[in-house]
């Protein structure tokens, strides 16, 4: 039983699309995260949310929506796609806030491809 | 600017020897570290953490080590098995809540463990 879970795993589109990734977890947790693994296979933090409230916001720019209608989900809305946002995004969530010393459990990544 | 810094891209170890993971940090602040397994087309999953009030904390084949003073940290795998073959990410995050408590990754070893 798959504990945090996003769909669709590949996602090829053009650019100036708009596009959604969607992530469910079943552990109960109050926070859920969103992080962008680029090229160069870092992986960073771009929002995070607790008990559906955003908390964390790294700066991203805001064609990137996220939407939290509970807080077993976080859905990832990313509007007119650009070659620059090619990457793997992964979904997260964790028991506590961040920072309080609970780790972070990853769902298995959605491969954004942008042509 | 990297905070936390995995100077080894890769590392290759015979079955059943010792692997040792090493992973640098620059932020005084961090005070909690872990480490995350990552298989190729998955999410990471979570390995072992420690907190910066202890050096050691040990997980049946694996033991991490933190010297504060070094700003160091390290992963031993032992013994060493060819399912451990993977990339292996370094984390650090400082204080509660907000921005301070984002998960900061290094870029990743990848280990190889020969039969």
């Amino acid at each position: 039983d798959t504990a945090v879970s996003q769909t669709p795993k590949y996602l090829v589109t053009q650019m100036g699309n708009d596009k959604s990734i969607k992530c469910e977890q079943n552990l109960g947790h109050d926070t859920m995260y969103w992080y962008k693994q680029d090229s160069k296979k870092f992986l960073k933090i771009m929002f995070s949310y607790n008990n559906k409230e955003l908390i964390i916001n790294e700066t991203v720019p805001n064609r990137f929506s996220p939407k939290s209608p509970d807080k077993a989900h976080l859905n990832l809305h990313i509007n007119s796609l650009e070659l620059g946002d090619s990457a793997v995004y992964f979904c997260a969530s964790s028991q506590g806030l961040p920072g309080q010393y609970y780790e972070q459990y990853f769902g298995p990544g959605t491969r954004l491809t942008v042509t | 600017d990297q905070q936390v810094k995995q100077n080894s891209p890769s590392l290759s170890v015979q079955e059943g020897r010792i692997s040792i993971l090493n992973c640098d940090y620059t932020n005084s602040m961090f005070d909690y570290f872990l480490w995350y397994k990552k298989y190729p087309a998955e999410g990471p999953t979570f390995l072992i953490s420690i907190s910066s009030i202890k050096d050691k904390n040990e997980d049946g084949r694996f033991t991490v080590f933190l010297n504060k003073s070094a700003k160091h940290l390290s992963l031993h795998i032992v013994p060493s098995q060819p399912g451990d073959s993977a990339v292996y990410f370094c984390a650090a995050s400082e204080g509660y809540g907000g921005s301070q408590g984002n998960l900061i990754f290094g870029k990743g070893t990848k280990l190889s463990v020969k039969p």
